[in-house]
């Protein structure tokens, strides 16, 4: 199974917001509302932003927010911060019950 | 606190097999699924496999499908990710994780994640 399709990389200014997009088939990101983002800075663990395709977790800024359309979903990033600056990765269930990522996006804060 | 602690770095050759500890607290350990997630240097998240600590189910990925066997041990509360047939690509940072606040479902997202344990395969 081939990994989910995201752009290597997005960058923005502070204060503007950018968008990375997860694309997949109607096997995984279209089938199911169960698509999650990840943050990771270099050196460490990944971390939770979205879960279920537009939840936050507690702790998360309401800056991230996530969206889906057909087998396409998006973490949008508003008031972009110099923090900001990771690697982000999409997830979804797929229809073979495992989990499958994305190819990562690298966000640079301009 | 939920925590995943994770065993130390290892050093194989190629042929060998690793097989890694997670160690959980802060919640019961049943009630969650647990994954393990793999990074090669400088790349992306590869998911690898899932166990249901509750009986012992696992589902893994067609990648690493007859080389990788996750297990789970109730008693310890105590997750392990075993790779045979080491090979110089298997060289990696991998990551247990799972959730302490879903429905208990493997759709939930990982929002607990260990220290991660890199592993080095090399003659």
């Amino acid at each position: 199974q081939s990994a989910l399709t995201q752009p290597a990389s997005v960058s923005g200014s502070p204060g503007q917001s950018i968008t990375i997009s997860c694309t997949g088939t109607s096997s995984d990101v279209g089938g199911y509302n169960y698509v999650s983002w990840y943050q990771q800075h270099p050196g460490k663990a990944p971390k939770l932003m979205i879960y279920e395709v537009s939840n936050r977790p507690s702790g998360v800024s309401n800056r991230f927010s996530g969206s889906k359309s057909g087998n396409t979903a998006s973490l949008t990033i508003s008031g972009l911060q110099a923090e900001d600056e990771a690697d982000y990765y999409c997830s979804s269930y797929t229809s073979s019950s495992t989990s499958l990522f994305g190819t990562g996006t690298k966000v640079t804060v301009l | 606190e939920v925590q995943l602690v994770q065993s130390g770095a290892e050093v194989k050759k190629p042929g060998a097999t690793v097989k890694i500890s997670c160690k959980v607290s802060g919640y019961t350990f049943t009630d969650y699924y647990m994954h393990w997630v793999q990074q090669a240097p400088g790349k992306g998240l590869e998911w690898m496999g899932l166990v249901d600590p509750e009986d012992g189910e696992t589902i893994y990925a067609e990648k690493f499908q007859g080389r990788v066997t996750i297990t789970a041990d109730t008693s310890t509360d105590t997750a392990y990710m075993e790779l045979s047939s080491l090979r110089s690509e298997d060289t990696a940072v991998y990551y247990c994780a799972t959730t302490a606040y879903g429905s208990g479902s493997p759709t939930d997202a990982f929002d607990i994640w260990g220290q991660g344990t890199m592993v080095t395969v090399s003659s």
